[in-house]
């Protein structure tokens, strides 16, 4: 049974520094594996998705990485903002059409 | 980009209400779509799954007579709380995916049910 475990589960961090979130996973026999970020009340919104062939994937300040083989992800994001600050998901598409998201890593971001 | 839109946002009403929210693939063709639900500061816990035309898949524990699910077509699925009760408070979230497995799912921005 795939089970996604993403640590830590809370981070609180200056504006401006560099940060990693971490996602692992137990079964590497996953589709892709998304990072996606959810704030207060609302749905969610996708930031990367990385597929299985794939090492990692780029957007602005955003860089998602893969390693399937040890079943982990990061999400690193530099120049830390307070607009930033929300809860991060990662999710694994796995057989079987299902996703299984993470637990989050709350982040805030202080001016 | 793909846009999902998921009506209500926000239901208030009585015990023993029957609730729909509409989750709508707005600039794709939605051929898998899925019903989640989320406690307070707690992930998403996969209700189901359906593809256009056929029953939904639904995942152990949830309860197919409570939460009926109508995949009609390939913009719109339907999430109907029957005799809703105070426990089935909580937030719900649709999302549709195009295609096979390893396409992104996207998701709507989901409905805060509360049950009186």
């Amino acid at each position: 049974k795939q089970e996604v475990t993403q640590i830590p589960a809370a981070l609180s961090v200056p504006e401006g520094e560099n940060l990693v979130l971490n996602c692992s996973f137990t079964d590497s026999a996953i589709y892709n594996l998304q990072w996606f970020r959810q704030d207060p009340g609302k749905g969610l919104t996708s930031l990367l998705l990385i597929q299985s062939s794939q090492r990692e994937q780029t957007s602005g300040r955003l860089n998602a990485s893969l390693d399937k083989s040890s079943g982990r992800s990061t999400l690193y994001i530099a120049a830390s903002q307070p607009g930033d600050s929300a809860t991060y998901l990662c999710a694994v598409a796995t057989g079987g059409f299902k996703t299984i998201f993470g637990a989050g890593t709350r982040l805030f971001v202080k001016a | 980009g793909a846009v999902v839109s998921q009506h209500p946002s926000w239901v208030i009403c009585k015990s023993g209400t029957s609730v729909k929210i509409e989750c709508r693939s707005l600039d794709f063709q939605a051929t898998t779509m899925f019903w989640y639900r989320q406690f307070p500061k707690q992930s998403l816990m996969l209700m189901a799954t359906s593809n256009e035309g056929s029953k939904a898949t639904y995942e152990q524990g949830v309860e197919k007579d409570k939460f009926l699910i109508n995949h009609a077509s390939l913009t719109l699925s339907t999430l109907t709380v029957t005799s809703a009760h105070p426990e089935d408070s909580s937030f719900y979230i649709c999302s549709a995916r195009w295609g096979q497995v390893n396409q992104p799912q996207h998701f709507g921005d989901g409905t805060r049910l509360s049950i009186l």
